[in-house]
């Protein structure tokens, strides 16, 4: 099973926004209302920003919003802070009690 | 607070075998699922499989199944992934992580990692 495709990276300017893409296939993202989101940054633990498609853990800022329209979910990130710098990985059930992860986009704040 | 603690860096020869530990605390031990992932150097978070701490239940990802055995210690609330038969491509970060309540997929507390890295 491949990983989910993500953009290699994606870049803004303080106080823009930036969408990240996750696309997948109908036995992933297409699937199940189950994509998650997650905050990476080196040497430290993965954080969960965003669950089932569009929740947001308690913590999280509402400027981090997800969505999902057929095989690609989306993460936005809305007004973006220097410390939004990082890796962002998305992640899906996929079906018979398996998960899988997206490639990973690297967000530069400029 | 829930944390998941992981044992220490390790190194070591290709053929040998590694035992990773994640002690929970602050929880429920056998009420969540702890998954396992992976990072190779340079490359993405790769899942690996999970374990139910409850029956000791296992199911591996597919290229992972038969090099990984995931297991449980419930009396000190602690699991362990354990690697055989490495190889270089086994160098990287690995991480346990639980499952959040009611979910099959998403996972809201992370181990701090453990570096394993192969080499002669």
């Amino acid at each position: 099973q491949s990983a989910l495709t993500q953009p290699r990276s994606v870049s803004g300017s303080p106080g823009q926004s930036v969408t990240i893409s996750c696309t997948g296939t109908s036995t992933d993202v297409g699937a199940f209302n189950f994509v998650s989101w997650y905050q990476h940054h080196p040497v430290k633990a993965p954080k969960l920003i965003i669950f089932d498609v569009n929740k947001r853990p308690s913590g999280v800022p509402d400027r981090f919003s997800g969505s999902k329209s057929g095989n690609t979910a989306s993460l936005t990130i809305s007004g973006l802070q220097a410390d939004d710098d990082g890796d962002y990985y998305c992640s899906s059930y996929a079906g018979r009690y398996s998960v899988i992860f997206g490639t990973g986009t690297k967000v530069t704040v400029l | 607070q829930v944390l998941l603690v992981q044992s220490g860096a390790e190194v070591k020869k290709p053929g040998a075998s590694v035992k990773v530990s994640c002690k929970a605390s602050g929880y429920a031990f056998t009420a969540f699922y702890i998954h396992w992932v992976r990072q190779a150097p340079g490359q993405g978070l790769e899942w690996m499989g999970w374990i139910n701490p409850n029956t000791g239940a296992t199911n591996y990802a597919q290229r992972f199944q038969g090099s990984v055995t995931l297991t449980r210690d419930t009396s000190i609330t602690t699991t362990y992934l354990e690697l055989s038969s490495l190889t270089s491509d086994a160098t990287a970060i690995y991480y346990c992580a639980r499952v959040g309540l009611n979910s099959l997929s998403f996972f809201d507390y992370w181990g701090q990692g453990t570096v394993v890295t192969v080499s002669s």
